[in-house]
């Protein structure tokens, strides 16, 4: 149980166009979904945390506009990174809890590799 | 600032031997403090929990300690395998709001067969 999916795993855009990632909870309903980014060789940073059905918070020196996020229901929340540049390739990584007993732990999604050209 | 610190040299181990990893952090009160494994090119995978309130966790051939005073957390694998060769990414979090993780910079840990 618990296992949290994304689509795509890779995806390579040219500069200036917008990519969509989603990130799905299989088995279970996720209250709150998190999305982190990672470098090479670096710790997973938080982008934004979202809830369903309310708009996402998101870390600071994170451009909300460029990076939105919706959760539109209990198991889906997607990433779009708009006008990506070659900056933005990355490694992007969501979570999901469930809340109530399990509230706790997150489960990763496998990630979703970046590359802008 | 808060800070998680984990020892970014890696450690090599031989298989078999126990395994110790450090996570060490500054100006924070976590409510509890997670580990996960990462394999290159995947997304962390979770493997133990500790509480505030608990000094100790154990999970099949997996040790967690969790001591607030020292503000440290120590993650031991026993009887190392090959396998266990990966990444291991201690997070912190609060107990109230969003819940939202820090992440340690992980530790690569290799066992030698």
């Amino acid at each position: 149980g618990a296992v949290v999916s994304q689509h795509p795993s890779r995806v390579i855009c040219k500069s200036g166009t917008s990519v969509k990632i989603e990130c799905r909870s299989l088995d279970f309903q996720a209250t709150t979904m998190f999305w982190y980014r990672q470098f090479p060789k670096q710790s997973l940073m938080l982008m934004a945390t979202s809830n369903e059905g309310s708009k996402a918070t998101y870390e600071q020196g994170v451009e909300k506009d460029k990076f939105l996020i919706n959760h539109a229901s209990l198991t889906l929340s997607t990433l779009t990174v708009t006008s990506a540049h070659p900056e933005d390739s990355s490694f992007y990584i969501c979570s999901a809890r469930e809340g109530g007993s399990r509230g706790n732990e997150q489960f990763f999604g496998p990630g979703t590799r970046l590359t802008v050209l | 600032s808060q800070k998680i610190e984990q020892n970014s040299e890696a450690l090599n181990i031989q298989e078999g031997k126990t395994a110790t990893l450090t996570c060490n952090y500054t100006n924070y009160s976590p409510a509890y403090l997670q580990w996960y494994r990462q394999d290159p090119g995947r997304g962390p995978v979770f493997l133990l929990l500790i509480r505030e309130n608990e000094k100790e966790k154990r999970k099949e051939r997996l040790k967690v300690t969790f001591d607030t005073t020292l503000k440290q957390s120590l993650f031991h694998i026993t009887a190392s395998q090959p396998a266990d060769s990966a990444t291991y990414l201690c997070a912190l979090a609060s107990g109230t709001g969003r819940r939202a993780l820090t992440f340690g910079s992980g530790t690569r840990l290799q066992v030698q067969p």
